[in-house]
């Protein structure tokens, strides 16, 4: 079975530019997660889809972060403008369901660093 | 609102000895508690979780934790440390009709000596 796939593995941009972060979930996979993994810290929930409707988007900073699952499969995450703050390791998973039965699998990350 | 306390940032032992990694936790309802695991360079790996069954809890690689309302705790153990359990280890909460929303620990860096 194919896991989650992440791209690019790792980016390098100067603050203020923009960048994007590209996830395909494990194949029939109704919700999507991304989460921010700044070091020394444990992830922390960005965003979650349900199919390609937003379930929670509480601790998205809307204002220069920007997430879509159009056709409910893949999902591109988007800074515009990147600060030094978002420097961090973005995750993205996947389950079946949005219960506490299910189990959440995880891609490897894109590590971005904003210099 | 829901937390969890890794109350230890590395742990260091030595292969073929006890593992304890510690965890409290805070939840305003029924909790759903996890352990997962991250290698380096790899994605987080679920070891456990307990959902309101049996309070001990038996994972993936011989690592068990055992749910203790009264302390509130979720502590990681594992009788006897490999190599290969040289790890970041996260302890994480959720509650049942929360969604699937995990929120994690810090983290405990659990390092392994021959």
């Amino acid at each position: 079975e194919a896991g989650v796939a992440q791209s690019p593995r790792y980016k390098i941009i100067e603050k203020r530019q923009s960048v994007a972060f590209w996830c395909n979930p494990i194949s029939g996979h109704a919700t999507l997660y991304w989460y921010q993994q700044i070091l020394g810290q444990g992830p922390k929930l960005l965003i979650q889809f349900q199919n390609n409707g937003v379930v929670d988007d509480s601790q998205l900073p809307k204002d220069r972060f920007s997430a879509e699952r159009l056709k409910g499969v893949d999902s591109t995450l988007k800074i515009q403008p990147a600060k030094l703050e978002d420097s961090a390791v973005y995750l993205c998973a996947s389950s079946p369901g949005q219960t506490t039965y299910f189990k959440l699998f995880f891609g490897s990350g894109t590590q971005l660093s904003v210099l | 609102a829901q937390s969890v306390t890794q109350l230890d940032s590395h742990v260091s032992v030595s292969e073929g000895t006890p593992v304890l990694l510690r965890c409290n936790y805070s939840s305003s309802y029924s909790p759903s508690l996890f352990w997962y695991v991250q290698h380096p360079n790899k994605g987080l790996q679920l070891l456990l979780k307990y959902t309101s069954a049996a309070t001990l809890v038996k994972g993936i690689n011989g690592f068990e934790a055992e749910f203790k309302k009264s302390e509130t705790s979720f502590h990681l153990t594992k009788p006897s440390a490999h190599m290969s359990d040289a790890a970041e280890y996260f302890c994480v909460v959720s509650f049942t009709g929360g969604g699937n929303k995990l929120t994690f620990g810090t983290g405990t860096q659990l390092k392994v000596e021959l």
